[in-house]
């Protein structure tokens, strides 16, 4: 079956660095997506890998390691509207975004 | 118009009776789709439309129907609500490619509650 994993919660301080962990399994790969989430509101879109690697977007970094199925979302210098969910999203064989159940992330000043 | 709309933002329902959310679109994109969430789970799939006039079942499509007549417009239909459907239910594009990213946009979200 296709399954996302990430942690439920997790708990950073202001200024630090935090990262957040996806383990997936999906019927064939077109890529791992990160989208926040704030309370109340849709989810938007942070980041994509398709290739092995670490894409660098400002604050957020994504890694991706296709042969461990795994990806994780790096936040630098956390700042209080950091607070959200982050999902975690990876397309299969047929396009479609199997999504994981969202991390939780509070930000304590 | 902006991005995707979706109305009504809430709603109060008696069970057994049919209801109607409204998705629009102003960015052309060809893909369309359907979402619930509900607390402790991700976000699961209930129908898609790749393009205008066609239409496919996704992860939890009991229940529920839609139509695509055209680019713009995806409305999902309850034909008879039950309490489980009570949910808050996301509509998305994208601009579906076959090799590229596939970034999905999302509306605002109609909160549900089915009595």
């Amino acid at each position: 079956g296709q399954n996302i994993d990430q942690p439920t919660e997790m708990t950073a301080t202001e200024g630090a660095i935090v990262q957040i962990n996806c383990t997936y399994q999906t019927s064939g790969f077109n890529g791992l997506f990160w989208y926040q989430q704030h309370a109340g509101e849709a989810p938007t879109f942070l980041s994509y890998n398709v290739l092995d690697g670490l894409e660098e977007k400002g604050r957020f970094s994504s890694f991706l390691s296709r042969s461990k199925g795994y990806s994780y979302l790096l936040l630098k210098e956390l700042q209080m509207k950091d607070s959200a969910s982050y999902l975690c999203a990876a397309m299969d064989s047929n396009y479609q975004l199997i999504w994981g159940a969202g991390t939780k992330l509070i930000i304590k000043p | 118009i902006a991005g995707i709309t979706q109305a009504p933002t809430s709603q109060i329902l008696a069970a057994g009776r049919r209801m109607t959310l409204r998705c629009t679109q102003d960015m052309r994109h060809n893909a369309m789709y359907w979402y619930r969430q509900d607390l402790g789970l991700g976000l699961r799939l209930i129908h898609y439309s790749n393009t205008a006039g066609t239409t496919g079942k996704g992860e939890v499509p009991d229940g529920y129907s839609v139509s695509r007549a055209n680019t713009d417009d995806f409305p999902l239909t309850l034909a008879s609500a039950v309490p489980s459907q009570t949910s808050v239910y996301f509509c998305a594009s994208s601009e579906r490619e076959v090799a590229g990213k596939g970034e999905q946009f999302f509306g605002p979200g109609t909160r549900l509650t089915v009595l």
